[in-house]
């Protein structure tokens, strides 16, 4: 099975601020992965797919990049309303696996 | 607008049973895989199971193999989950998804319902 590693686990930063979560696949994926956003109590909703591909009404702040084994998500300007879980799935093959998410908070 | 209405969680002992459903509207699920991804509390996501928008063709975790059944009845636009020999480990949010085409092939998780709880305990 492929194994998705995301860091960091939790992520403080301020209104405004560029961050960054990085996904490391076990293994080749090759371009099949998505990120996900999860609020609290809710459920996950796909922001970017094809590593890069911006899901319809995502805000254009998000961004996806990288191949094979490294993928990273970007927040180019932090928002409030960008307090939530990202995880990363690879879906290159059965059985889809998950990173372990990482909890982004707004100072 | 679409909308996964997942039900039948409950409280269950270990060893014991469970179906859960997954009432679909605003779309024909037949034109979709269909999937059920869980979230024990607390922790990450969890691919369980998916199944082909024509149901011949269905993939499993390897921790609920023989214990889990997937099912679709597109005629009432509704997915299944069918639980035996439930352990604590199951338990978990339930969330039913749909994919992005028809085929077991399309695996992008492309949309979510809002869960639920299915607890094992005794």
């Amino acid at each position: 099975d492929i194994q998705m590693t995301q860091s960091p686990s939790t992520l403080s930063a301020s209104i405004g601020d560029r961050v960054t979560i990085t996904c490391r696949a076990s293994q080749s994926v090759d371009k099949w992965l998505a990120w996900y956003q999860q609020r609290p109590g809710k459920a996950p909703k796909l922001l970017i797919q094809q590593a890069s591909i911006l899901e319809d009404g995502v805000p254009s702040r998000f961004s996806g990049s990288g191949s094979e084994t490294v993928f990273t998500l970007t927040v180019s300007s932090l928002q409030p309303d960008d307090a939530a879980t990202y995880h990363c799935q690879h879906y290159n093959g059965y059985p889809l696996t998950f990173g372990q998410g990482t909890r982004l908070e707004i100072k | 607008e679409v909308q996964l209405v997942e039900s039948g969680g409950d409280l269950v002992p270990p060893g014991g049973s469970l179906r859960l459903s997954c009432a679909v509207s605003g779309l024909t699920i037949r034109n979709y895989a269909m999937i059920w991804v869980r979230q024990a509390p607390g922790k990450g996501l969890e691919w369980v199971s998916s199944i082909s928008g024509t149901g011949d063709r269905s993939e499993y975790v390897d921790s609920v193999k023989g214990r889990f059944t997937i099912s679709r009845e597109n005629s009432k636009n509704t997915l299944y989950l069918q639980m035996g020999r439930l352990r604590a480990e199951d338990t978990a949010i339930y969330y039913c998804a749909k994919s992005d085409c028809e085929s077991i092939d399309c695996k992008l998780i492309a949309f979510w319902g809002q869960g639920t709880l299915v607890t094992v305990s005794s």
